[in-house]
């Protein structure tokens, strides 16, 4: 049964620093994906990761996937208050849509 | 471009009842997935359906069941509500079913009495 574990789970951070959240997963795959959550709010795609070694950027996010390792980072850089959010790695072993979700990092950005 | 739409938005119910839940895709998105969201549990895949055909369907029990028209709407049914059925209930869409973002919509909160 593939696992999905994020880490931290809660990061309070300071304006103006860089901090990173960790998905590591138990079964190899090469589809994973990052997505944000505002309270009471619905999920909002940030990255699709398809390939062994993958990087994207946006603003001030930046996320990697190594599929050897199991692993993706989500690297958050000079944070701002308006990260503040919760933020979910996802996987996709069997295809067909079928994500296995982390418990997701809730992020508090404070000046 | 409109975005994924659930309705409605809340709801509550008795346990012991059914509720139907509805979502229409982006336009041109064929695929459409259910996801339940709790604080315990987390996110958790329900369903998916492509095409009319469901593809993939999760470890939930057959209460919970779901189903797609040929204009790529879907409704999900929950008989025999339970009080642990409350949740945010989650669909969502994608023009393909693999490598591609899915688009969340806002969800339907259901709260059972």
């Amino acid at each position: 049964e593939l696992k999905v574990e994020q880490n931290p789970l809660f990061l309070s951070m300071q304006e103006g620093k860089n901090y990173t959240i960790y998905c590591n997963y138990s079964t190899t795959s090469d589809r994973l994906y990052w997505y944000r959550q505002d309270p009471g709010k619905s999920l909002e795609s940030l990255f699709v990761l398809l390939s062994n070694g993958a990087v994207k950027q946006e603003g001030r996010l930046m996320a990697s996937l190594d599929t050897k390792a199991r692993l993706s980072t989500l690297h958050i850089t000079a944070a701002v208050h308006d990260l503040s959010a919760t933020y979910f790695c996802a996987v996709d072993i069997l295809g067909g849509n079928k994500l296995v979700f982390g418990a997701g990092t809730i992020l508090r950005v404070k000046s | 471009k409109a975005g994924v739409t659930q309705t409605p938005r809340y709801l509550i119910k008795t346990r012991g009842q059914q509720v139907t839940l509805s979502c229409s895709p982006i336009s041109g998105h064929r695929s459409v997935s259910w996801y339940q969201q709790t604080p315990g549990q987390g996110l958790q895949f329900l369903f998916e359906y492509f095409s009319e055909t469901q593809r993939n369907k999760g470890n939930f029990p057959g209460r919970f069941s779901g189903r797609q028209f040929s204009n790529s709407r879907s409704e999900m049914n929950v008989s025999t509500l339970e009080l642990g059925d409350s949740a945010l209930y989650l669909c969502a869409s994608s023009f393909k079913t693999d490598n591609s973002p899915l688009h969340f919509g806002n969800g339907t909160r259901l709260t059972v009495t």
